[in-house]
This record gives C-alpha cells, sequence and structure tokens, in this order.
C-alpha cells in the first residue's frame, strides 16, 4: 500500500539556518504530494502541493519539487525564522482508485527554531 | 467562524463510557474524514465518506463507528472508550482526490 516515510525529528535550528525535511513516498499510480504544517494548540494547515512529476510548490519561503525518479518530496527553505517552529507532515494522495482514495500522511517531523 | 469545527475541543472520559465527536464543515466538500494523531505516528485514518450514503473504514476503524447525517456533518463515537484511544482527533474535508484536505483545529481525548 502506499506508504510516505519523513525524517524523524525534532530538528533544532538557528534563525536564518536552512531547513531540509527529507520525504519520501510509495504509491500505486501518480499521486499527488503535499506538506502541511501544524503549530502548537492548531489543526494542520496546508503549506504546498505539488500534483505531479518536476512540478514545484513553493509558499512563505517554503519550496519542494516532485520527484517521481527518486520517489522525494523534500522541503526546504532558506532561512527559517522563529514562527516557523512547527510540526511538518509530509502527504501524498494517491489517484489510482484502488488506492481507496485516501490521504496518507508521514510520521511528522517537529522543527524548533531558536533566536 | 472556522470552515471545519469540531466539539468539543477537549474532553476526559472514564474508561467504558460512550463519547461522540463531532464535525460540521461550511466548505460544501463531499468528502469528509476523521484521523487520529497519536506522537511519532503521524495520523491516521479511522474512518472516510464521500457522501451521506457512503462510509468506508479506514485503516484503524476497530472500536470506532462513524455516522454522517448531513454533507455538513460527520460524527465519530467510541462505543467504550479504552486509554489507548486517548489521542488528539481531526476531522477533515476535502473536494476531490487531487486537491488538499482541509482541518478542523482537532479534539484532544483523553480516556482514564
Amino acid at each position: 500500500g502506499d506508504s510516505v516515510t519523513q525524517m524523524e525529528g525534532p530538528v533544532t535550528l538557528s534563525e536564518e539556518a536552512f531547513l531540509t525535511i527529507n520525504c519520501t513516498y510509495t504509491a500505486t499510480g501518480y499521486p499527488s504530494l503535499f506538506w502541511y504544517v501544524q503549530y502548537p494548540g492548531e489543526g494542520l494547515q496546508l503549506l504546498l502541493k505539488a500534483t505531479k512529476a518536476d512540478d514545484k510548490g513553493s509558499n512563505k519561503g517554503f519550496e519542494a519539487t516532485y520527484r517521481k525518479e527518486t520517489t522525494s518530496f523534500h522541503l526546504e527553505k532558506g532561512s527559517v525564522q522563529v514562527s516557523d517552529s512547527a510540526v511538518y507532515f509530509c502527504a501524498l494522495s494517491d489517484q489510482v482508485k484502488a488506492a481507496g482514495n485516501k490521504l496518507t500522511f508521514g510520521g511528522g517531523t517537529r522543527v524548533l527554531v531558536k533566536p | 467562524d472556522a470552515d471545519v469545527t469540531q466539539t468539543p475541543r477537549n474532553r476526559i472520559t472514564k474508561t467504558g463510557k460512550r463519547i461522540m465527536l463531532e464535525c460540521s464543515q461550511t466548505k460544501g466538500h463531499d468528502r469528509m474524514y476523521w484521523y487520529r494523531q497519536d506522537p511519532g505516528l503521524g495520523l491516521r485514518l479511522i474512518y472516510y465518506s464521500f457522501d451521506v450514503k457512503d462510509i468506508n473504514k479506514g485503516e484503524i476503524s476497530d472500536g470506532y463507528s462513524v455516522s454522517r447525517q448531513a454533507q455538513a456533518k460527520f460524527s465519530l463515537s467510541l462505543e467504550s472508550a479504552i486509554p489507548n484511544q486517548t489521542a488528539l482527533y481531526f476531522c477533515a474535508t476535502r473536494t476531490d482526490n487531487r486537491n488538499e484536505a482541509f482541518f478542523g483545529q482537532g479534539t484532544r481525548l483523553t480516556v482514564v
């Protein structure tokens, strides 16, 4: 079945550091890929998405490129801020009907940015 | 008002009690989902519904049941709560398989 693997945290960084969170996936068909962010005490919010190979999703300085050849969707930000402290989830939605139309999540990566 | 509203936000209940978590949405989406979040395990799907008459089990449906009362309402029930059902529960809605889901703010459930 479908699965998403992302690096375990916590990841602790200083402000203005470069952030990378690795995400790889296994899917039956050709999935759409997502990054969600969860701030303390809140629900998940969509951060960015990509729906086909080589697409790049971007938002709030974050970027991720859909790499079909490596089945990856790594999240990057060039200069993090304290306000980026959150839990980040990689997710996929398989387009193949047999996959059950589900949204499958990775385990989440907690990021802590220190001043 | 939030697009996806969950009630209650926090609940403590005793082992063996029946409890219902409610979710309502104003987005007009047909697809609704219940997820459970545990530390280090990400979100796991409990049940999902594509419309009022179409309800499906997710990967961890044992011990849970759902009711889709209307397009806008999707309730999750624990018939007899047990301590390992202590978790953060999220409701979500979605237009279709290609696009993102919209989440409620979560219900923190503690079973003692």
